[in-house]
């Protein structure tokens, strides 16, 4: 069984800015995923980044990064030179790679994330 | 590029009624996903769907919830005799395979049970 949380119900940053958003996750299995996805007003989930566990190399797409600290169960994402477009709900979400799972993610709470010109 | 798509967007139905959301998954994708997003609240997983079979559900995935994949396109929650409580906003999406491939989400359908 997997859980995942965020904290952070609401964030906000200035335009241009770089904002951290925080998760943290607790899993039995010993080959997971860690996924953030986001979803902006139209409700549309849309994949951000993703993170095998097993490699040490935090994963980078563009301005979108992530700090993942397996030891202490954290998979923070990090935004840099935040864009109005990027105002939305962000999900931190967790699979599971293999045996009985046939890939269903666990989504955290969810943190709001607002940029301000 | 190829989307999941659902249909209806909005669905209003009274109390006691069964419902049957549809989603058209990616073509070349294997597994398909619904999940269930009660406004305010997480994203919470229902059910997964793989070689014509249920591989995996969850707890809220009771004898009132189906799937079916009737044809080589389409994937359909039904629910019967709905509650107030199915109310929520219901996400298909499907990937090529499971694990760390994309689960492409489709942009849902809000039900909404009166």
């Amino acid at each position: 069984a997997q859980t995942v949380t965020q904290s952070q119900p609401e964030m906000s940053v200035q335009e241009a800015e770089t904002v951290t958003l925080s998760c943290t996750y607790d899993t039995s299995e010993s080959d997971y995923y860690l996924f953030w996805y986001k979803q902006p007003p139209s409700r549309q989930m849309i994949l951000v980044i993703r993170q095998e566990a097993y490699k040490q190399q935090n994963a980078t797409e563009n301005r979108f990064s992530v700090n993942f600290q397996k030891a202490a169960k954290s998979f923070s994402l990090k935004i840099s030179d935040s864009q109005l477009g990027d105002a939305a709900m962000y999900f931190c979400a967790a699979g599971e790679a293999g045996g009985t799972s046939y890939g269903k993610l666990t989504f955290g709470q969810g943190t709001i994330l607002t940029v301000h010109p | 590029e190829p989307e999941v798509t659902q249909t209806p967007s909005h669905q209003v139905t009274q109390m006691g009624q069964e419902v049957i959301l549809r989603c058209v998954p990616i073509s070349n994708h294997l597994y398909f996903y619904w999940y269930r997003q009660i406004l305010g609240q997480k994203v919470e997983f229902l059910v997964s769907f793989y070689n014509n079979e249920i591989s995996e559900k969850s707890e809220i995935f009771d004898d009132q919830f189906s799937v079916e994949r009737p044809d080589g396109s389409n994937f359909t929650l039904k629910i019967r005799s709905t509650k107030l409580e199915d109310s929520a906003m219901y996400f298909c999406a499907s990937s090529v395979n499971r694990g760390l491939d994309e689960q492409y989400f489709g942009p849902g359908t809000r039900l909404t049970v009166t």
